[in-house]
């Protein structure tokens, strides 16, 4: 299994709504990442999650909170959430953290907030 | 200044040519450096790493040149399948956390 897989593929939210996205893989590895891509730009990082702990936040707004339950899963819960959050949400993930390894991404969660 | 800085092109490439394209990286101390493609709507998958001695893999090879600063990918015989997005990737963090991408290079293979 050489896959990372996200759901739900699309999610469409009001800024009152709770809503969880959720990231999966059974490679062993053991570094995952949370993504955000808008249109036509690069993916930008948000939460780097290694050994299950968190290991980097790039300073994103508290209305995104990762959690990472064990070393399979990787979520993000959204709560009162704006308009310009509506993005691509990529999850990825590496062996380790490191620098010689490369990311598995995941087909990403199609966000629209309403 | 970019951490990461791509040509955004499109580069409108003849099937079967040769394409070249280069992104520079701020960061002297980066160690690691990818290429990812990334086809419309859908998720970046890594084409390759970039090696200090330069590798190659098929029709595609990848360049570093530490002293000034920038990776390349050269596309040899293009498919129209190559058409893509191809972003360049730096591991800029000291503990090798983090990735940054460029902007990304847009290639356009036509008949």
């Amino acid at each position: 299994d050489t896959e990372v897989t996200q759901t739900p593929k699309h999610l469409v939210m009001g800024m009152t709504n709770k809503k969880s996205l959720k990231c999966e893989q059974h490679m062993g590895h053991r570094a995952m990442y949370w993504y955000k891509q808008k249109a036509k730009k690069p993916p930008e990082l948000m939460f780097v999650y290694s050994y299950e702990k968190l290991s980097i936040n790039e300073s994103v707004p508290s209305r995104f909170s990762p959690e990472c339950p064990n070393s399979s899963l990787l979520n993000l819960h959204l709560h009162a959430l704006q308009p310009e959050d509506s993005a691509l949400y990529l999850c990825a993930s590496s062996q380790q953290t490191g620098y010689e390894y490369g990311y598995t991404f995941g087909s990403g969660t199609r966000l629209t907030v309403v | 200044r970019k951490e990461v800085e791509q040509d955004p092109g499109p580069f409108n490439v003849p099937e079967g040519a040769t394409v070249a394209f280069n992104c520079t990286y701020s960061n002297s101390a980066s160690q690691s450096f990818f290429w990812y493609r990334q086809d419309c709507r859908k998720e970046p998958k890594l084409l390759m790493s970039v090696y200090s001695s330069g590798n190659e893999d098929g029709r595609f090879t990848a360049q570093l040149n530490r002293a000034s600063q920038y990776i390349s990918l050269l596309i040899r015989d293009s498919k129209l399948s190559d058409s893509a997005t191809y972003l360049c990737v730096v591991n800029m963090d000291a503990a090798g956390n983090k990735l940054t991408f460029g902007g990304g290079t847009r290639v356009l293979v036509k008949p």
